[in-house]
């Protein structure tokens, strides 16, 4: 079955610094991996996926994301945190294919941006 | 993507009584996700919604307390019936409009039992 886990449910960063939120996956078939991040009292929004093409994935705010299948790993970094980075960030990884897909999602890390 | 309005945003509401959430999609889509999401945790899928056919259930979820409805390609609605203080949560509905199992998220429904 497949599952993700977050290592590390707070992180904190100063300003500047690099951001490196760490995700692993188990699955049985090739995955498609998502990271998302939750402001405070919003949705999810989607901030990059995996979806079998390049292994290094670029999102939105600057954030990328390297598939490593070796390690079954997705960490999310940034080389630079921003403030506005504060948020609540989610790994998932998709059980299905096609139009038949869920999504399950990780613990959550918290990222605190310190000035 | 896809732009999604979710009514209430929040409410508070008394034991007992139930709630219906709506969730509007401003495209036609296949697949709606509606998820629960309790103080301090992740994202927990209550169920799946096909327009044209009974929604599919996870495990530890039952129709008898989630009602949903799927009328159309752009609408759906969940219930929570006979609330208790434990139903308290974020509930959030998604889409997912293409081929990847990418999904979009409303911004929530923020409920408070009493």
């Amino acid at each position: 079955a497949q599952s993700v886990t977050q290592l590390g449910s707070h992180v904190s960063v100063s300003e500047g610094a690099l951001v490196l939120l760490r995700c692993n996956y188990s699955s049985s078939v090739p995955p498609y991996l998502f990271w998302y991040v939750q402001y405070p009292n919003q949705g999810l929004q989607l901030l990059l996926k995996y979806t079998s093409a390049a292994t290094l994935v670029k999102g939105i705010n600057g954030f990328e994301a390297e598939f490593k299948k070796s390690e079954t790993s997705f960490h999310l970094t940034k080389p630079s945190a921003h403030m506005s980075d504060a948020a609540e960030y989610f790994c998932a990884v998709s059980v299905g294919s096609g139009n038949t897909g869920k999504l399950i999602f990780g613990q959550g890390t918290t990222l605190q941006v310190k000035p | 993507s896809a732009v999604i309005s979710q009514k209430p945003s929040r409410d508070i509401c008394q034991r007992g009584t139930s709630l219906t959430i709506q969730c509007q999609v401003d495209s036609q889509v296949t697949m709606m996700f509606w998820y629960r999401q309790q103080p301090g945790q992740s994202l927990t899928l209550i169920a799946t919604a096909n327009q044209g056919s009974e929604a599919t259930y996870e495990s530890g979820f039952v129709i008898d307390k989630f009602p949903i409805s799927r009328p159309n390609l752009t609408f759906s609605t969940l219930t929570v019936s006979n609330m208790s203080p434990e139903d308290s949560s974020i509930y959030l509905c998604s889409v997912e409009p293409g081929p990847y199992n990418e999904q979009f998220f409303g911004p929530g429904t923020r409920l408070t039992v009493l």
